[in-house]
């Protein structure tokens, strides 16, 4: 069973496009979490949502937009894509994220052409 | 200052030899420490957390953490090429509800 799913895992899509990605968990975390970890490999946090409510923006445009309809599920929604956007996204999940593991997804390459 | 810090390498070791990787932050009330790997292409798995001043081993990972000198390291007894990936320090920033990590070190073990 896969801890925690990403889908797609690629997506190649033209500037100016609206894209989003899709994550889930089946671990009963309470926490997910939206990475990018650009071509340097330097993993940053985007946001992190708690029992679906948003606790961490952590200065992304606002092009960006998570979405949590529940605690088992946290969407990315990228709206008029820029190239800067390129990067590979993770997704994470923990049940205190004050102290406990993250568990990562698979990541979706985004490349904007 | 960056809050984590790391050489981001590449450092370059032979096979079976040890292999030690260093970390520092710095953000003093910083209570949980975690090292992920990181092979090229996939996606961050944890090796070791601690949470305590002192050593954590398991298996050939030994976690040292020294909350004084804020200071976390990962050592790698008898490397194998199968560690040859990224290493990253995370530091869980107590209240922040966040994990920060380093930018990573990258391993490459030389048969």
């Amino acid at each position: 069973d896969t801890a925690v799913s990403q889908t797609p895992k690629y997506l190649v899509t033209q500037m100016g496009n609206d894209k989003s990605i899709k994550c889930e968990q089946n671990l009963g975390h309470d926490t997910m979490y939206w990475y990018k970890q650009d071509s340097k490999k330097f993993l940053k946090i985007m946001f992190s949502y708690n029992n679906k409510e948003l606790i961490i923006n952590e200065t992304v445009p606002n092009r960006f937009s998570p979405k949590s309809p529940d605690k088992a599920h946290l969407n990315l929604h990228i709206n008029s894509l820029e190239l800067g956007d390129s990067a590979v996204y993770f997704c994470a999940s923990s049940q205190d994220p004050n102290t406990d593991t993250q568990y990562f997804g698979p990541g979706t390459r985004l490349t904007v052409l | 200052q960056k809050e984590v810090e790391q050489n981001s390498g590449p450092l370059s070791v032979p096979e079976g030899a040890i292999a030690s990787l260093n970390c520092t932050y710095s953000d003093r009330v910083s209570q949980s420490f975690f090292w992920y790997r990181q092979y090229s292409g996939k996606s961050p798995e944890l090796i070791m957390s601690i949470y305590s001043n002192g050593d954590k081993e398991d298996g050939r990972f030994t976690a040292q953490l020294n909350k004084a000198s804020q200071y976390v390291s990962l050592l790698i007894r008898d490397s194998q090429p199968s560690d040859s990936a990224t290493y990253l320090c995370a530091v869980a920033i107590q209240g922040a509800q966040k994990l920060v990590f380093g930018q990573g070190t990258r391993l490459t073990i030389n048969p």
